[in-house]
């Protein structure tokens, strides 16, 4: 069975300073795993996935199989990254499992 | 390139009626996915369809829900005797092929009264 777990549901920074959106996994497999972004009312797309290892918007992400888990990270926060964002794995299948999502909040 | 489209954007449905939701997929995609999002909850997968076949549908509830995905026109996804569980924002998503990203609608918001 497949499961994403994103502990924090509101996260709340000042503008500048670090962010780690956390997400956790649970899949006996070899994971392919996802972050999708949702900026206030815009639709849900893709922010990065670990296979491509690029940088989006400042956004980084590493897959640590060890630790399984996916955390989302920018070292300077801005106002314009406020939004809702989501860790998904896909293991194998075409059906991803979305965490339940992650608020952000910038702050000037 | 107009990306996934789906309407209504938002549906007001008295308990017992019909809801009807459409989508539209990104020109050229055969493959679409509808999702539920409760309030404070992720997306859960529903069903995966291609043109004119269900693929899966282990997501969907068993009964008065269905889906299809026509050779013409776009994805529907039919709720009968609506409760107020239902209620719910609904996304679909398309892709060009089934290991592809996938590209998420606006989604449509469905209240039960």
């Amino acid at each position: 069975a497949q499961r994403v777990t994103q502990p924090e549901k509101l996260l709340s920074v000042f503008k500048g300073a670090p962010v780690e959106l956390k997400c956790n996994y649970s899949y006996s497999g070899s994971p392919e795993l996802f972050w999708y972004v949702q900026y206030s009312r815009q639709r849900l797309q893709l922010l990065l996935r670990h296979i491509s290892r690029e940088s989006i918007k400042g956004f980084t992400a590493d897959l640590n199989k060890g630790e399984t888990s996916f955390h989302l990270k920018k070292p300077f926060a801005q106002e314009e990254d406020s939004a809702m964002y989501y860790c998904a794995l896909s293991g194998g299948s075409y059906i991803p499992t979305f965490g339940r999502g992650t608020s952000l909040i910038v702050h000037p | 390139n107009a990306g996934v489209m789906q309407n209504p954007r938002h549906l007001v449905r008295r308990r017992g009626q019909e809801a009807r939701l459409r989508c539209s997929p990104v020109k050229g995609h055969s493959h679409v996915y509808w999702y539920r999002q409760l309030p404070e909850e992720g997306l859960k997968f529903m069903v995966y369809l291609q043109k004119e076949n269900i693929i899966d549908e282990s997501g969907m509830p068993k009964e008065r829900f269905s889906a299809e995905f026509p050779k013409e026109g776009p994805s529907i996804l039919r709720i009968q005797q609506v409760v107020r569980g239902d209620s719910a924002a609904y996304f679909c998503a398309s892709s060009g092929g089934n290991q592809e990203t996938q590209y998420f609608g606006p989604g449509t918001r469905l209240l039960v009264l």
